[in-house]
């Protein structure tokens, strides 16, 4: 158990709205990451941080942000949400050569 | 550009038997590979990985075999049983520091008793 909760768990939305996902991790973890994971696609990463306030976009960035304030947080926000962006969300962090994930987030946006 | 892919999205196996599968990456700046298990509803959990300095890795039911040249991994479980159906992520990294994935899409193993 790697202490990595996400919240919400589950959450619909609707085109156009703001949409922040949490991730929280218990185990003082310098790395954090945020996937999106989609049929034919496996893992995707959106964005990673690498400290406190030090940040950097991954493969598929465009129409995210994220924020770390604290060691233990890390936010994923949607500025404006759109049907591509329905997807499963997991966070994870690492620590040496593997990462541990989180239970993910179903964000479905109609 | 798929950089890592598994070209098999699904593998049938009867309990008892040999489960193989396989992963090809094409970026030969790769030098960190690992299996993930992917239970429904569920994140993926880490299962093994190897070094590019080896060609193999075991533990208990898992061995994850590595062919440099050939650019092709391969995760093989012996003896399968039911508990192994999962989906099963490669996935490959470069020394760049830290580390940042890049994952397969994925192949389902159903295990039958």
């Amino acid at each position: 158990d790697a202490g990595i909760t996400q919240s919400p768990r589950h959450k619909v939305t609707e085109t156009g709205t703001p949409v922040t996902l949490r991730c929280h991790q218990t185990e003082n973890h310098r790395y954090m990451y945020w996937y999106r994971q989609d049929p034919g696609h496996g893992l995707r990463l959106i964005h990673y941080s690498y400290g406190v306030k030090d940040t950097d976009k991954g493969e598929v960035s465009d129409g995210y942000s994220v924020s770390r304030s604290k060691t233990e947080d890390f936010l994923l926000t949607l500025e404006s949400a759109t049907s591509s962006q329905t997807s499963v969300y997991f966070c994870a962090t690492a620590r040496g050569n593997e990462q541990f994930f989180g239970p993910g987030t179903r964000l479905t946006v109609l | 550009d798929q950089q890592v892919k598994q070209n098999s999205p699904s593998l049938s196996v009867q309990e008892g038997r040999i489960s193989i599968l396989n992963c090809d990456y094409t970026n030969s700046m790769f030098d960190y590979f690992l299996w993930y298990k992917k239970y429904p509803a569920e994140g993926p959990t880490f299962l093994i990985s190897i070094s590019s300095i080896k060609d193999k890795n075991e533990d208990g039911r898992f061995t994850v075999f590595l062919n440099k040249s050939a650019k092709h991994l391969s995760l093989h479980i012996v003896p399968s049983q039911p508990g192994d159906s999962a989906v099963y992520f490669c996935a490959a990294s470069e020394n760049t520091g830290f580390q940042k994935l890049v994952f397969g899409t994925g192949t389902r193993l159903l295990v039958s008793p």
